[in-house]
């Protein structure tokens, strides 16, 4: 079974559309993780959340929205895309915030 | 702030013979230190952690990090490599608040070769 999982894996779509990408993790954590990872493969966090709540909001655009329903789920919205929104995204799970963190397989969003 | 890096983009190793990725970082108070690795098209996978205790730490597929107080370094070692271990290897520390934050290194290439 997959620990964490993203769908979709692949995401394609034009500029100015709104999306989403789900999260999901079966491992029983506590915490959940955006990271996006750009061309050159820099990895940055985006936002956290520790049982629902969120603790970890960099600065990134408000376009961008993390939603947690419950602390298996992650979900990001993203509106209004651009073309430099273009990334790869990652989620992930820890125990707690100090845990190691596993990751999802990412989802590759290219925006035209 | 907290901060990471990694000096090498790319390292070349023969299949059999040790490796070393390198890494620096720079904190304020104690060093919460890790090792990713990044196979293509997966997400980053946990190798080791150092928090305390002994500067040597062992971790996964027999891989160990060197912790050196001294010269602000966290390199990560194997002693004899695997073209199976070719991937790209990130190091992170941790902000000093209890959030769980990475900071992550820029990631060092790594390539065994037969």
């Amino acid at each position: 079974d997959t620990a964490v999982s993203q769908t979709p894996k692949y995401l394609v779509t034009q500029m100015g559309n709104d999306k989403s990408i789900k999260c999901e993790q079966n491992l029983g954590h506590d915490t959940m993780y955006w990271y996006k990872q750009d061309s050159k493969k820099f990895l940055k966090i985006m936002f956290s959340y520790n049982n629902k709540e969120l603790i970890i909001n960099e600065t990134v655009p408000n376009r961008f929205s993390p939603k947690s329903p419950d602390k298996a789920h992650l979900n990001l919205h993203i509106n209004s895309l651009e073309l430099g929104d273009s990334a790869v995204y990652f989620c992930a799970s820890s125990q707690n915030p100090n845990s190691p963190l596993h990751f999802g397989n990412g989802t590759r969003l290219t925006v035209t | 702030a907290q901060s990471v890096a990694q000096p090498e983009d790319q390292v070349n190793v023969a299949e059999g013979n040790p490796l070393t990725v390198k890494c620096t970082y720079s904190v304020s108070g104690n060093p919460y230190l890790f090792w990713y690795v990044q196979y293509p098209n997966r997400g980053l996978q946990f190798l080791l952690k150092y928090i305390t205790g002994d500067n040597l730490v062992k971790g996964s597929y027999g891989f160990e990090a060197e912790f050196n107080k001294s010269q602000t370094s966290f390199h990560l070692k194997k002693p004899s490599a695997l073209v199976s271990d070719s991937a790209l290897y990130f190091c992170a520390v941790r902000e000093g608040s209890n959030t769980g934050k990475l900071i992550f290194g820029q990631g060092t290439t790594l390539q065994v070769k037969p």
